[in-house]
């Protein structure tokens, strides 16, 4: 089983939808829980981190981290079209990071 | 001009060629890691270094091999490339106490 398990789609929505992004993971001693956003034919880029359970919100993305079910999510309301790429959850345990497969979103107009 | 830079951008080569991706950041980070792209496979850890004199293998170093010339340059070499090796690869880099990689825009790789 790998450490980090993340659906990996393909999700296609409408534009202005909800959107629930999910990873679980194994190892406890993750610190650090992570969305970066890849649009096609660039690099990764960090889009939201936390480190403790709970909510953190930055417009319209929240990012909820679960510990004691090591579950995490990422919403995305009011989805638009600029918001179609492939979301990663990522996972540090010091410095290492450990990736989810990544979550292919299309959000159609 | 990007933080993380790599060269080249694509590449094609031959089954058996010795081939080097190359890797330069302008953040100051100490810590650089190379990373491969597969569908379905996600981002996998080939190797890592946390300084010059410091290189560690990650879950899938077989068949390649890193050389850390500077704080700012991590290349990685594949000796003899073989056709499972088609990927995108990704160098990041990361701050010894920040939380964030800033990863290249990555190299397209295929072997034929």
């Amino acid at each position: 089983q790998k450490e980090v398990e993340q659906d990996p789609g393909p999700l296609s929505v409408p534009e202005g939808a909800i959107v629930s992004l999910n990873c679980t993971y194994s190892n406890s001693a993750f610190q650090y829980f992570m969305w970066y956003r890849q649009y096609s034919r660039k690099g990764p880029e960090l889009l939201m981190y936390t480190y403790s359970s709970g909510n953190k919100e930055d417009g319209r993305f929240t990012a909820q981290v679960d510990k004691s079910s090591k579950y995490i999510s990422l919403f995305i309301r009011d989805s638009q079209p600029s918001d179609s790429a492939t979301y990663l959850c990522a996972m540090s345990v010091g410095p290492l990071l450990v990736f989810g497969k990544g979550t292919k979103l299309t959000v159609n107009p | 001009d990007a933080d993380v830079t790599q060269t080249p951008r694509n590449r094609i080569t031959k089954t058996g060629k010795r081939i080097m991706l190359e890797c330069s950041q302008t953040k100051g980070h100490d810590r650089m890691y190379w990373y491969r792209q597969d569908p379905g496979l996600g981002l996998r850890l080939i190797y890592y270094s946390f300084d010059v004199k410091d290189i560690n293998k990650g879950e899938i170093s077989d068949g390649y091999s890193v050389s850390r010339q500077a704080q700012a340059k991590f290349s990685l070499s594949l000796e003899s490339a073989i056709p499972n090796q088609t990927a995108l690869y990704f160098c990041a880099t990361r701050g010894t106490s920040t939380t964030e990689a800033f990863f290249g825009q990555g190299t397209r790789l295929t072997v034929v």
